[in-house]
């Protein structure tokens, strides 16, 4: 199993529309998540910390189930400039700093 | 605006010269890592260093590979006698002590080994 999986998509949606993607980690250990967006041929930029409560930023809300071992990002009302790869993000486990990444997600917002 | 710092952004070597790619991290921060790309892959963890120490290198390749982090001046990420494999993008990131697994990415720099 992967250490983070995700669908690769690409999700193609309309203006306006609301998206979700989804995203498993295998490393129970792992205690802290992230989605990071990365446009093309640019770096990742975080895009928001994952709490266990849930945690929302404006059109953006994401989602932790640890029992699961499940992250989700749902996009609310989306925006032509919300096309890019969105990467799911967990570090390695109970003490460790480096960062493990998914392939990403890319959505593909039109008009 | 200090971000990450990256140089150069393109880096174009034969297969056996050296590549040295540097990175200076955000303005206050003390933690360096490094991630390589590879076309149409996600990001692999490489290396993490603190001034004058590694932390973690378990991502680095065995041969050819090695970075540093000097008490004054850039991270380093060093790849002696290049192969085609190579090719790639190699982002660093930056953290500070406190938030110390938000990282924040450079631009990159764009490795061709020709």
């Amino acid at each position: 199993r992967k250490e983070v999986e995700q669908d690769p998509g690409p999700f193609n949606v309309p203006e306006g529309a609301t998206v979700a993607f989804n995203c498993t980690y295998s490393n129970s250990a792992s205690q802290s998540f992230f989605w990071y967006r990365q446009d093309c041929r640019k770096e990742p930029k975080l895009l928001m910390s994952v709490y266990s409560s849930g945690n929302e930023d404006g059109r953006f809300t994401a989602q932790l189930n640890r029992a699961s071992q499940y992250i989700s990002l749902l996009i609310r009302d989306s925006k032509l400039s919300d096309s890019a790869t969105y990467l799911c993000v967990v570090n390695r486990g109970s003490g460790y700093s480096t960062l493990t990444f998914g392939k990403g997600t890319m959505l593909l917002v039109s008009p | 605006n200090a971000g990450v710092m990256q140089n150069p952004r393109h880096l174009v070597r034969r297969r056996g010269q050296e590549a040295r790619l540097r990175c200076s991290p955000m303005k206050g921060h003390s933690h360096v890592y490094w991630y390589r790309q590879l076309p149409e892959e996600g990001l692999k963890f490489m290396v993490y260093l603190q001034k004058e120490n590694i932390i973690d290198e378990s991502g680095m390749p065995k041969e050819r590979f090695s970075a540093e982090f000097p008490k004054e001046g850039p991270s380093i990420l060093r790849i002696q006698q290049v192969v085609r494999g190579d090719s790639a993008a190699y982002f660093c990131a930056s953290s500070s002590q406190t938030g110390i697994h938000e990282q924040y990415f450079g631009p990159g720099t764009r490795l061709t080994v020709t």
